[in-house]
Parts: structure tokens; sequence; C-alpha cells
């Protein structure tokens, strides 16, 4: 079945620095990829996501990238403000899942950025 | 609206003891899920509802049962609950057709 994989597990930027979570998933036939924000204490919240038709897509300061032949996914976050510091989780859809929230999920980064 | 909201906020029971998590939705959402989230482990499925009356089992189901009451509320339940059971329990509905999640703000169980 598929296998979400996320990298760092920690990450420590300065504020206005970039920040990157990379992620690989094992099934080809994934096809959504979302990027969920988890603050303290509260449940995680879709912020971005991409389809496997697409190659990046950009949403103010966040954006991601798909590498289908790699089976790779990254979040790019620039301009990074006190209030990115959350968790983050990326997703894949394994097959079957289509159209539907059953996703696989990485395993989280901690972002902290310091002002 | 309130979205999700999933009660009780905390838990802690004793081995064997039984619980039942609520959750309810106010987004008119046809599918509903429950995740579990442990340190390091990210997020897993322990069971999916499509439409009130149909429930399916997700990567984690042992250990625990679930009841689509209407289109409104999902319920989780453990019968006779194990130290190993110990998590942050997040329950999330979607549209139709949709993979969007929305999550509530989690039950944080502790069993003894």
């Amino acid at each position: 079945g598929e296998n979400v994989e996320q990298h760092p597990s920690t990450l420590s930027v300065q504020e206005g620095d970039s920040a990157v979570i990379k992620c690989t998933y094992s099934d080809s036939a994934s096809n959504y990829f979302p990027w969920y924000k988890q603050e303290l204490g509260k449940g995680p919240q879709l912020i971005i996501d991409i389809r496997s038709n697409v190659g990046e897509k950009k949403d103010q300061r966040i954006a991601v990238t798909l590498n289908k032949t790699a089976k790779h996914f990254s979040l790019h976050i620039t301009e990074t403000q006190p209030e990115d510091s959350a968790v983050y989780f990326c997703a894949a859809n394994p097959k079957g899942s289509s159209n539907t929230g059953k996703l696989i999920f990485g395993q989280g980064t901690t972002l902290q950025v310091k002002p | 609206n309130a979205g999700v909201t999933q009660t009780p906020k905390f838990q802690v029971l004793k081995t064997g003891q039984s619980m039942t998590l609520q959750c309810a939705q106010d987004m008119n959402h046809n599918s509903m899920y429950w995740y579990r989230q442990d340190p390091g482990m990210g997020l897993r499925l322990i069971y999916y509802s499509a439409s009130e009356g149909t429930t399916d089992k997700g990567e984690v189901p042992n250990g625990y049962n679930v009841s689509r009451l209407n289109k409104r509320e999902f319920s989780l339940r453990l019968e006779s609950a194990a130290p190993s059971q110990t998590s942050v329990y997040f329950c999330a509905s979607s549209g139709v057709r949709d993979e969007k999640l929305f999550f509530g703000s989690g039950t944080q169980l502790s069993v003894l």
C-alpha cells in the first residue's frame, strides 16, 4: 500500500527566511497531494493541495511542487513569519481512494520561525 | 458555523473501560472520518463513512467500532480500552467527491 515519508521532522528558521519540507510517496497511482497545518491544540487545516496533472501551485507565500517521476513533492514557504510556526503534514491518496478524504499522512514536520 | 465539533476534549480511562467519542458536523457533508494522531506517525485513518448508514475500515480499525447516526453525527466507540489506544483522536468531514478534509479540534485520550 501507499507509504508517505516526510523530512525533516523538525525545522528551525529565522523570520524572513524560506522553509522547505519534502515528502516522498510510494504508490504511483496516487493523484492528490495536500498539505495540512496544525497549530497547537487545534486540528489540522488544509493550506494547499496539488493534483498529479500539475507540477507547481502557488498561493501567496506558500507553494507546492510535484515530481511524479521521482514520486516526491515539497512545500515551500517564503518570507516566513512567526505565525507560520506549526506542525505541517503532507499526505497522498492511496489507490482506490480518489475523491475521498481517505489519505495517508506523512509523519509531520515541526516548523519553528524565530523572530 | 461551528464546523466539526468533537466531545469530550480530554478523557482518561482505565484499561478495560469503554467510552464513546462524539462528532458532529454542520457543513452538510456526506463523508466523515476518524483519524488518530500519534507522535512520529502522523495521522492514521481508523474508520470512514461515505454516507449515512455506511461505514468502512481504515488503516487501524482494530479495537474500535463506529456508528453513523445520521448525516451530521459519527461516533467512535472503544469497547475495552487498552494503553495502545492512548492517542489524540480527530474527526473530519468532506463534501461529495471531495478530498478536502475539515477537522475537529481533537480528543486527547489517555488509557492507564
